[in-house]
């Protein structure tokens, strides 16, 4: 049983190019979460997606935006890169119905030069 | 923003010793869940204490919660090599929704 995958492992970018991150969860959840982890620091909320809704937003700016797909898989879109937004994007994968953990992917790293 | 401090941020043990690490958090909560972090994975959740417990065990593992003063502590008991990781505590606020606030974490190194 596949657990959640994400691709690529690894990108390099440029300040003002747009990055696509990928996201399979695990069989049978439906609820798919990003965060982003700066070097050194905690996981950062950035959304979540249920239905292929976003239903709830963490504290950051409209050049992040995601969509969930009809079979749960999520993309997580990042517009205008700036410098800071480099660090290892997780993805994380739960079934809504009654409280289970999240299960995190392994990340993708971003670099932006 | 993160939900709060985790102290200390790293700690250096041998092998055979507890490792104790804590975390203070800012607002109500439903529950507090504890994640393992290895160096350039994923997070792995170890357990979860409710808001109205104030201790649980599973395996080596200890965690309390004390609501009073908005702070919990995860024990590691008889550490192993294999137990270096960054350890992060984690609160979903008062939502329940998923939406999980993480502190900064603490870095634990168990030496053979």
């Amino acid at each position: 049983d596949a657990g959640v995958t994400q691709s690529p492992t690894h990108l390099i970018k440029t300040r003002g190019q747009q990055v696509t991150l990928r996201c399979s969860p695990k069989s049978g959840h439906d609820t798919v979460s990003w965060y982003q982890q700066a070097l050194g620091q905690g996981p950062q909320f950035i959304f979540q997606y249920y239905e292929e809704e976003e239903r709830q937003r963490g504290n950051f700016p409209d050049r992040f935006s995601g969509h969930q797909f009809p079979n749960y898989s999520s993309e997580l879109n990042v517009n205008a890169l700036l410098l800071g937004d480099s660090a290892l994007y997780l993805c994380a994968s739960s079934f809504s119905g009654g409280w289970q953990p999240q299960h995190f992917g392994d990340g993708t790293r971003l670099s932006i030069l | 923003s993160q939900q709060g401090e985790e102290d200390p941020q790293a700690l250096s043990i041998q092998e055979g010793e507890n490792a104790t690490m804590n975390c203070s958090y800012k607002t109500s909560i439903n529950n507090l869940q504890w994640y393992r972090q290895n160096s350039g994975r994923g997070l792995v959740h170890l357990i979860l204490i409710r808001s109205n417990e104030r201790e649980k065990h599973s395996g080596r593992l200890r965690v309390t919660l004390d609501t009073s003063k908005k702070s919990s502590s995860l024990l590691i008991t008889a550490s192993r090599a294999a137990d270096t990781a960054s350890y992060f505590c984690a609160t979903d606020g008062s939502s329940n929704t998923g939406k999980l606030i993480f502190g900064q974490g603490t870095t634990l190194q168990v030496k053979p």
